[in-house]
């Protein structure tokens, strides 16, 4: 069964550090996608950023970046240097293969960042 | 772009009523639309997945008879509570994935969600 997991329910980070945030997933689909949310207080869901399977490098798109370690099945998000309004839950999730859609969806890190 | 908006972002009902929550994709079509519900500090729960001119697909537990959904156009995916009470009362998100976009692409584009309040 496919299925991702956060392991962080929270985290507190000072202000301009670096934060990864831990995600793991099982599947035994070969071809599948990957894809960080950030959710703000607000409630709206941000797309951050996405990896495929059979992308052979890591993903970055600005300050977010993706460590994908396909066999070890991690796909750890990296944000580097902190700001404030990085503050927000972020999810981790997994698309379900070709022919359907549907995402997978982690429990969810709720990141705090201390001034 | 990859712009979803939904409207109302905030609704308060009485019990009985049916409220409907509308979801666009504003600067692209959305062959798939998604309609999720979130509880506090809870991750995102799949109701349904909607395709544009056919029956939505419900996710096991979730009433269609009760979330309807309409999917009646490549941007305009609609979800009516009926006859709501207070248990429905939660977040409410869309999300939409672009037409055209390759199959292992397959990023959701979410709308700012309605928060349904049911007294």
């Amino acid at each position: 069964a496919q299925k991702i997991t956060q392991t962080q329910p929270g985290m507190f980070v000072q202000e301009k550090e670096a934060v990864t945030l831990d995600c793991t997933y099982d599947t035994s689909d070969p071809s599948y996608g990957l894809f960080w949310y950030k959710q703000p207080s607000s409630g709206e869901m941000i797309f951050l950023i996405y990896q495929g399977s059979y992308d052979q490098q890591n993903a970055t798109e600005g300050r977010y970046s993706l460590n994908f370690q396909k066999a070890r099945k991690s796909a750890n998000l990296v944000i580097s240097a902190s700001q404030l309004g990085d503050s927000a839950m972020y999810f981790c999730a997994m698309s379900r293969g070709r022919s359907n859609y549907q995402l997978i969806w982690g429990a969810g890190t709720k990141l705090i960042i201390k001034p | 772009g990859a712009v979803v908006s939904q409207h109302p972002s905030r609704v308060i009902c009485k019990s009985g009523t049916s409220v409907k929550i509308e979801c666009r994709s504003l600067d692209f079509q959305a062959t798939t639309m998604f309609w999720y519900r979130q509880f506090p500090k809870q991750s995102l729960m799949l109701m349904a997945t909607s395709n544009e001119g056919s029956k939505a697909t419900y996710e096991q537990g979730v009433e269609k008879d009760k979330f309807l959904i309409n999917h009646a156009s490549l941007t305009l995916s609609t979800l009516t509570v009926t006859s709501a009470h207070p248990e429905d009362s939660s977040f409410y998100i869309c999300s939409a994935r672009e037409r055209g976009r390759a199959f292992v692409d397959e990023t959701q584009y979410f709308g700012p969600g309605t928060r349904l309040l049911v007294l």
